[in-house]
C-alpha cells in the first residue's frame, strides 16, 4: 500500500545548526513533492515544490532534495531560528480521476532552542 | 491565508445532527478542496471540486458530502456528526497551471467537536 513517512517524535535543535526533515515514500511515483510549514492553530503555508526531474531546489534558508531511486526527501533549514519552530508537512503528487491531488505526510514537529 | 474565510472557525455540535461548513475564496482560483486534520494521520482529503458543480471524492468521503454552486463557496455537509468525525477541517485552494494544480493554499480552519 501506499506510505509516506515523516519523523514523528519531535526535533530539537540548537540556533544556529541546520536542521534536516526526512520525508520517505513507498509505492508511488510522485510527478513532484511540496513541503509545507503548519504553526499551531492555522492551515499550512507552502514553503517549496521540486519535481521528479529535479535533485535540489533553495529558497533562501531552505533547501530540499529529492531522490526517487531512495524514495526520499530532504528538507534543510540552514541557521536555524527559534522562529522557524513549527511542524512540517511533506506532501506528494497523486495523479488520479484526471486531476493531481496531494496526500501529506503526518509532518515533523521541530523546535530550535535558543 | 491567501483569501481563504472558513466559517465557523469553531463548533460544538451532538451526534446525529447536520453540520455545513463553509469556505469562501476571494482569489477566483478553480479547485477547491477539504481535508480533516487528525493527530497521527496528517491531512486527508475528504472531497473536491474542480469548478462549479463539478465535486469528486477523495480518500475519507463517507459521511460526509460538497457542494460547489459558485466559484467562491465550497460547502461541507456531515449529514449525521458522529464523535469520529471530531478534527479540524481545512479548505485549501489552488488554481490551473498547464492544466496541472500545484501549489495548494489553505484557509485558517474549523474546529468541530461532536459530542
Amino acid at each position: 500500500s501506499q506510505k509516506i513517512e515523516q519523523n514523528s517524535e519531535a526535533l530539537n535543535i540548537q540556533e544556529g545548526k541546520t536542521a534536516t526533515l526526512t520525508c520517505n515514500y513507498t509505492n508511488y511515483s510522485p510527478a513532484y513533492l511540496q513541503w509545507y510549514r503548519q504553526d499551531p492553530g492555522r492551515g499550512p503555508v507552502f514553503l517549496l515544490l521540486i519535481r521528479e526531474n529535479e535533485k535540489e531546489k533553495r529558497k533562501e534558508r531552505l533547501k530540499v532534495t529529492f531522490d526517487t531511486t531512495l524514495k526520499q526527501s530532504l528538507f534543510h533549514i540552514t541557521a536555524s531560528q527559534p522562529a522557524d519552530s513549527a511542524t512540517y508537512l511533506c506532501a506528494l503528487s497523486s495523479f488520479s480521476g484526471g486531476y493531481n491531488k496531494l496526500i501529506f505526510g503526518a509532518g515533523t514537529r521541530l523546535a530550535v532552542h535558543p | 491565508d491567501a483569501g481563504i474565510t472558513q466559517s465557523p472557525r469553531h463548533k460544538v455540535t451532538e451526534t446525529g445532527t447536520p453540520v455545513t461548513l463553509r469556505c469562501h475564496q476571494t482569489e477566483n482560483h478553480r479547485y477547491m478542496y477539504w481535508y480533516r486534520q487528525d493527530p497521527g494521520h496528517g491531512l486527508r482529503l475528504i472531497h473536491y471540486s474542480y469548478g462549479v458543480k463539478d465535486t469528486d471524492k477523495g480518500e475519507v468521503s463517507d459521511g460526509y458530502s460538497v457542494s460547489r454552486s459558485k466559484t467562491e463557496d465550497f460547502l461541507l455537509t456531515l449529514e449525521s456528526a458522529t464523535s469520529s468525525q471530531t478534527s479540524v477541517y481545512f479548505c485549501a485552494i489552488s488554481e490551473s497551471s498547464g492544466g496541472r494544480q500545484e501549489t495548494q493554499y489553505f484557509g485558517p480552519g474549523t474546529r468541530l467537536l461532536v459530542l
